[in-house]
C-alpha cells in the first residue's frame, strides 16, 4: 500500500535559524512529491514540487526539499525561519496510481 | 480568477439529514477532488473526477456520493449525515490528474454533525 508519513507532529525552532521538516514515502513506480503550507482556516496551498530531475527542489517563500531516493524521503528545509513560517505542512505523495496520498501533517512552530 | 470557491463555510446538521456541499473552480481544470481533513490524520481523499460525467471513489467514499456535469462544478452530497462526517471538507482541482500536477484547493467548509 501506498503511503506518506511524518513523523514529528510538531517541530520548533528559534526564528533565524534553519529548519527542517521530515517526510518519508513507499509508492509504487516513479514518485511525485509535494509540500504544501496550511495557515489556520484556510485551504493547503502550494509550496514545491518534485517531478524528476535535480533532487534539490527550490520553492515558495524561500523553502526547499531535498529527494532521496536510497532513504525515500522529501525533508523540507529553509536556511534561515521566519515567525511567520509557524503553519502546518503537508507532504504528499504519489505513484503510478495517479491518487495522491497525505502525510499526517506537522505544525511548525518558529519562536522569536 | 477566483480559484477553487466553496460553499458553505460551514455547516451544523443533524443526524440523518442531508445536503451538499458545493465546489467551483474557474482554471478549466479537468481533475477535481474531495477531502476530509481530520486531525492526526492528514487529509482524506473521498471522490474525485478526471473529467465531465467522470468520478471515481477514493479512499473514504462511503456516505458520500458525487457528480460532475460540467468541468466547473464538483459538488460532495451527504446522503444521510452521521456524526462521523464531522470534519473539514476542502475541494481542490489541478491541470490533469493529481499525480504530476500541483492541486489548487478550496477555502474549506467545516461540517459539524450532531
Amino acid at each position: 500500500a501506498q503511503s506518506v508519513a511524518q513523523p514529528e507532529d510538531q517541530v520548533n525552532v528559534a526564528e533565524g535559524n534553519p529548519l527542517t521538516v521530515k517526510c518519508t514515502y513507499s509508492v509504487s513506480g516513479n514518485p511525485y512529491l509535494f509540500w504544501y503550507v496550511q495557515y489556520p482556516n484556510r485551504g493547503l496551498q502550494f509550496l514545491l514540487k518534485y517531478i524528476t530531475g535535480d533532487n534539490l527542489v527550490k520553492g515558495s517563500y524561500g523553502f526547499e526539499a531535498e529527494f532521496n531516493k536510497s532513504q525515500t524521503s522529501f525533508h523540507l528545509k529553509k536556511p534561515s525561519a521566519l515567525v511567520s513560517d509557524s503553519a502546518l505542512y503537508f507532504c504528499a505523495g504519489s505513484g503510478n496510481t495517479g491518487k495522491l496520498i497525505f502525510g499526517q501533517g506537522t505544525t511548525l512552530q518558529v519562536k522569536p | 480568477n477566483a480559484g477553487v470557491t466553496q460553499t458553505p463555510k460551514f455547516q451544523v446538521l443533524k443526524t440523518g439529514q442531508s445536503m451538499t456541499l458545493q465546489c467551483a473552480q474557474d482554471m478549466n481544470h479537468e481533475y477535481m477532488s474531495w477531502y476530509r481533513q481530520d486531525p492526526g490524520m492528514g487529509l482524506r481523499l473521498i471522490h474525485y473526477s478526471v473529467g465531465a460525467g467522470i468520478t471515481d471513489q477514493g479512499e473514504v467514499p462511503n456516505g458520500y456520493n458525487v457528480s460532475r456535469s460540467t468541468t466547473e462544478d464538483f459538488p460532495l452530497r451527504l446522503l444521510s449525515a452521521a456524526p462521523s462526517q464531522t470534519s473539514v471538507y476542502f475541494c481542490a482541482s489541478s491541470y490533469v490528474t493529481g499525480d504530476a500536477y500541483e492541486q489548487y484547493f478550496g477555502p474549506g467548509t467545516r461540517l459539524t454533525v450532531t
